[in-house]
């Protein structure tokens, strides 16, 4: 498989559940990344990962819990999500940041979120 | 700190006339600037960047963007618009200071909807 990919894709759950998000990226890249996606809403940043480690945190709160165990994978852990947390969740990875280049994010398809 | 202005929420063309996504951005020193476009239940892919040098930058798909550094601008254009180009346009703006990291700022994202 290429690219980045999501799992899973669409996702309904309770405000009293938990749940993961996964992302994984074949690309060989450092540096990955979770974005939040609302309808007419701009595509806004929730937490950045460099070699594994957490780089930028924009202020998220603390029910979503981002872990990247390894280059190559991302997860976006979920609990006592709120209805307005509904929204397409994109993941994205891009050549390692410390390097200075300018590089392009590659992004997943998304997992579209659903919160009841 | 960054943003990015794409004023026009839809642009509607008939296919085979030229196809204009307007962007504008705001950011402290240099930027850099990049076009992402995101079919239905898909990521964003990317289109374009623009580094320094030649301000016509050309991409995928016959894309081209124009950077204007006088009008802070970053215009897509395309000559001749096909039906498939229908979908959602993301402009994109990060500055150049290494510091500022690979962290993007998006637009509100143009839809453009391209008619036989």
């Amino acid at each position: 498989e290429t690219g980045v990919t999501q799992t899973p894709r669409h996702l309904v759950m309770g405000m009293t559940n938990k749940k993961s998000l996964k992302c994984e990226q074949h690309l060989g890249h450092n540096a990955m990344y979770w974005y939040k996606q609302s309808a007419k809403k701009p595509l806004e940043l929730m937490f950045v990962y460099s070699l594994e480690e957490r780089v930028e945190n924009n202020s998220v709160p603390s029910r979503f819990s981002p872990e990247c165990p390894n280059s190559s994978h991302l997860f976006l852990h979920l609990h006592t999500l709120q209805p307005e947390d509904s929204a397409l969740y994109l993941c994205a990875s891009s050549q390692d940041l410390a390097s200075g280049g300018v590089y392009e994010q590659f992004f997943g398809p998304g997992t579209r979120l659903t919160v009841l | 700190a960054q943003s990015v202005a794409q004023p026009e929420d839809q642009v509607n063309v008939a296919e085979g006339n030229p196809l204009t996504v307007k962007c504008t951005y705001s950011v402290s020193g240099n930027p850099y600037l990049f076009w992402y476009v995101q079919y239905p239940n898909r990521g964003l892919q990317f289109l374009l960047k623009y580094i320094t040098g030649d301000n016509l930058v050309k991409g995928s798909y016959g894309f081209e963007a124009e950077f204007n550094k006088s009008q802070t601008s970053f215009h897509l254009k395309k000559p001749s618009a096909l039906v498939s180009d229908s979908a959602l346009y993301f402009c994109a703006v990060r500055p150049i200071l290494k510091a500022a990291g690979n962290k993007l700022t998006f637009g509100g994202g143009t839809r453009v909807l391209v008619k036989p």
